[in-house]
């Protein structure tokens, strides 16, 4: 079974609003990614943020972890209609030095 | 362009045929990641290699299923006796080291007729 799971699983909003994604995971990661992918295309990696940080930022982008929840969020601020995409959360588990675990993603709509 | 390669984009293949696909990594990354995405779900982890070694396979990679890194550069993933199933996207990504960015390659997308 996937490791993370994204919520929600489709978000549609007007552009210029904010978007946020969460993603829950169940066992204990070294580090954890957020990536982007467009329709039919490969995905394109936008933050990783390790198991001792709380926070990261870049660009319009803020990605938070509360390891003790098991949680991490995507902020996206003064979303634009490019911004369509659906959204992935991965885990690098603790234990293995190798695979990423992915979610089946959020997708999101901003409208223009 | 995340610098990962990989050919051919498109394969469409009658059941039962074998296909081959490559994946060019990062130059400097050494290692590399097979995954498979399928409709409406995120990529499912194959198998990846370190450098030459093949570290860790899934119970996704039944017998059809082989990959290959024979220099620790370019890798092979080759799928025999194809079924309808076995059509997806299938994704390749590299990285510097364990626990850091994977970068991914723009997929070849399978249709088993």
């Amino acid at each position: 079974s996937q490791q993370g799971e994204e919520d929600p699983q489709a978000l549609s909003i007007q552009e210029g609003e904010n978007a946020t994604m969460n993603c829950s995971y169940k066992t204990s990661i070294n580090n954890l990614q957020w990536y982007r992918q467009n329709s039919g295309r490969g995905l394109v990696h936008l933050i990783l943020i390790r198991s001792n940080e709380r926070e990261k930022h870049s660009g319009r982008l803020r990605v938070t972890l509360d390891t003790s929840k098991k949680s991490s969020s995507l902020l996206i601020t003064a979303s634009r209609a490019a911004d369509t995409a659906s959204y992935f959360c991965a885990t690098d588990e603790s234990t293995n030095a190798g695979k990423s675990t992915f979610g089946d993603g959020t997708t999101l709509t901003v409208k223009p | 362009d995340t610098g990962v390669s990989q050919d051919p984009r498109h394969k469409i293949t009658k059941r039962g045929q074998n296909v081959t696909f490559r994946c060019d990594p990062i130059s400097e990354h050494n290692r590399l990641y097979w995954y498979r995405q399928t409709l409406g779900q995120g990529p499912e982890f194959l198998t990846y290699f370190q450098n030459e070694a093949q570290l860790e396979k899934s119970r996704l990679l039944s017998d059809r299923f082989s990959a290959e890194r024979p220099k620790g550069s370019f890798s092979t993933l080759e799928i025999q006796r194809t079924e309808q199933g076995d059509s997806a996207m299938y994704l390749c990504a590299s990285s510097l080291g364990s626990f850091n960015e994977q970068f991914f390659g723009p997929g070849t997308r399978l249709t088993v007729l």
